[in-house]
């Protein structure tokens, strides 16, 4: 059984910039979240889409956007890049919303601002 | 303010030298208490899930357990293999607001 796909694996942007990151959840699983994982603070919550729509929203400011598609998958976009946004983004899908199902990550988007 | 806690930050063990990670936490309306394993430049791999006070979980060298406070998770006669960053997160009831993860601990097993 495949796992969480992210792709792609490693980007280099520079401050201003846009970049939208893409995650294919595992076959069955329709509900997806998005993390930042960062030496400092560790893993955060983004947001999470279930069935097309946003159903939970972490602290983040609105250049961080997504959206999730009729198949599941879900693409992460951040705009206006700053060098604060330079991070190892995580994709994690489950079988449902609100039943606490196992997340299951994929291997991450590695990020990288100039 | 729901948060966790994990320690140590760090661990190094002789292969075969059992010990126990901490996961404190303080969360109003506990819906899971979940633990990861994360090898460098991967994401994080799904170990466990505990529920309630009391649960007890076992994989291999690996058992975790859940108080009202606290999950511990243990490994009996660790191996090298075993070296990665063990990170804990809770789901809470009410806000909904995904995973809240602690800052993991490091753990070395030396042969």
């Amino acid at each position: 059984k495949a796992g969480v796909t992210q792709t792609p694996r490693y980007l280099i942007k520079t401050r201003g910039q846009q970049v939208t990151l893409s995650c294919s959840p595992i076959s069955g699983h329709r509900s997806v979240s998005w993390y930042q994982q960062t030496p400092g603070q560790g893993l955060q919550f983004l947001f999470e889409y279930f069935s097309e729509t946003q159903r939970n929203k972490g602290n983040f400011p609105g250049r961080f956007s997504g959206r999730q598609f009729s198949n599941s998958r879900s693409e992460m976009n951040v705009s206006t890049l700053e060098l604060g946004d330079s991070a190892l983004y995580l994709c994690a899908s489950s079988r449902g919303t609100g039943d606490w199902q196992p997340q299951h990550f994929g291997d991450g988007t590695r990020l990288s601002i100039l | 303010e729901d948060q966790v806690t994990q320690s140590p930050e760090a661990l190094r063990l002789q292969e075969g030298e059992s010990s126990s990670l901490n996961c404190s936490y303080t969360v109003s309306g506990l819906r899971g208490l979940f633990w990861y394993r994360q090898d460098p430049g991967k994401g994080p791999e799904f170990l466990f899930t505990l529920y309630s006070a009391g649960e007890e979980k076992e994989k291999e060298r690996l058992k975790a357990t859940l108080t009202k406070k606290e999950s511990f998770l243990h490994i009996t006669a660790p191996k090298p293999e075993d070296s990665a960053t063990y990170l804990c997160a809770f789901a809470a009831g009410g806000g909904a607001d995904g995973l809240t993860f602690g800052k993991g601990t490091h753990l070395i097993i030396q042969p």
